[in-house]
Parts: C-alpha cells; structure tokens; sequence
C-alpha cells in the first residue's frame, strides 16, 4: 500500500514567518499530489494541485513543489488566517497524509 | 455555484446500518466522478470509497472493503453510502467530495474542489 507521511507533525510558527510542510511518499506519485487546508469545523479546502498548481481564490503566499517521492508545501509569509491543518493527497490513489498542524508560536 | 449537502448521519447501535445521502448542485452530476471521506474526531482525514460518474466503477479503501457500499442517483444527483454492521471505529464526519477532474479528461486524478459540510455518524450503545 502506498504511505504518505508528512512532516512535521505540529508546527508552532509566528505571522510573517516562512512556513515549510515536506509529504514523502513510498512510491512516485509523478504529478498526482494535492494539498488541502482545513479549520476546526471546517470541510478541508483545497489549496494546491497537481504538485504546484494553485486552485482559484488561493493567495499567491501558498506555493508547492517537488517531484518524485518528496513534495513540499510553503507559506512564504504566514497570515493569521493560514493557523490550520493541512493535508497532502495522493490524488490518482485518494489517499491522504496525517495532517499538519500549523499552530501559533 | 456548487453545492454538495450530506444527510443521513446520527447516532446508531453497534451493529447498526446507515445510508448517507449527498445531494449535489451546481454542475453536471453525472461527469464526475465522487467520493466519500471520513474524520474520526480529533483524527485526519480517510479516503472511504469513490464512484465514476457513470456509477460503473466504484472503489473502496482496503479497509472500508465489504461493509461500505457506494452507489449514485444521476437522475436526482444525489450519491448515496451504505454502511453495515458500524462499531465504534465508524464514528466520523462523513464528507462527500467532488473530483475536479471531470470523467471524460481521462486524467486518472481524484483530487477534490468541492466538499460538503459533512454529517456526523456517531456509533454507541
């Protein structure tokens, strides 16, 4: 089965920083890679697709990249509306990453 | 505008069946395919089951096999879930999801531009 592990875990970070979320995967996903933003309550909101498209009304601080196995999302500078959870997909497979936390420091 | 507004959820005995009901708005149902994700509480997210938008093809998560029937109403666009013999580990927000992809791109990617509220299964004695 294929497994998605995402890092870190929990992210204590402060607005202005530049925030960096790695998905690692066991096998190459090629292109197939989304992330996905979610507050308490919410329905996840997609964000990125297709490794380093960004979805429609997305600001432009939310970028990603990579290729293979390893893929990252970045907030160039966090906002206090980006304190979330976020979620990379395998999207040709579903499967989703454990989550990371984005907290305030 | 796209809408996806789920029902069916509440609380059910251990043992118990449910059937969510998703119903859509908003685009041509029958080009996309859909899926069914679920949250336990405090958890991430878990992919469940997915179905073409023909409804001929339908997937499930290796651990959702045999207790989880997915199926879709494309005259009434509204997709449905089956969930036999629930115990706790089935206490969840259930989502359904869109793909944005629709069928006939023939892309093979499942990734999800519109999501419901979801409704909440909850299983107990």
């Amino acid at each position: 089965d294929m497994q998605m592990t995402q890092s870190p875990s929990t992210l204590s970070a402060s607005v202005g920083d530049r925030v960096t979320i790695t998905c690692r995967t066991t096998r190459s996903v090629n292109k197939w890679l989304a992330w996905y933003q979610q507050k308490p309550g919410r329905a996840p909101e997609l964000l990125i697709y297709k490794v380093s498209s960004l979805n429609k009304g997305v600001p432009s601080r939310f970028s990603g990249s990579g290729s293979g196995t390893e893929f990252t999302l970045t907030i160039s500078s966090l906002q206090p509306d980006d304190f979330a959870t976020y979620y990379c997909q395998q999207s040709n497979m579903w499967t989703f990453g454990q989550g990371t936390k984005v907290e305030i420091k | 505008e796209v809408q996806l507004v789920e029902s069916g959820g509440g609380l059910v005995q251990p043992g118990g069946s449910l059937r969510l009901a998703c119903v859509a708005s908003g685009f041509t149902f029958s080009n996309y395919a859909m899926s069914w994700v679920r949250q336990a509480p405090g958890e991430g997210l878990e992919w469940v089951s997915a179905i073409s938008g023909g409804g001929g093809s339908t997937y499930y998560a290796d651990s959702m096999q045999g207790r989880f029937t997915v199926s879709r109403d494309n005259s009434r666009s509204i997709l449905f879930l089956q969930i036999n013999s629930l115990s706790g580990e089935d206490t969840a927000i259930y989502y359904c999801a869109k793909d944005a992809d629709p069928d006939y791109y023939g892309s093979g990617s499942h990734f999800f531009d519109y999501w419901g509220q979801g409704t909440l299964v909850t299983v107990s004695s």
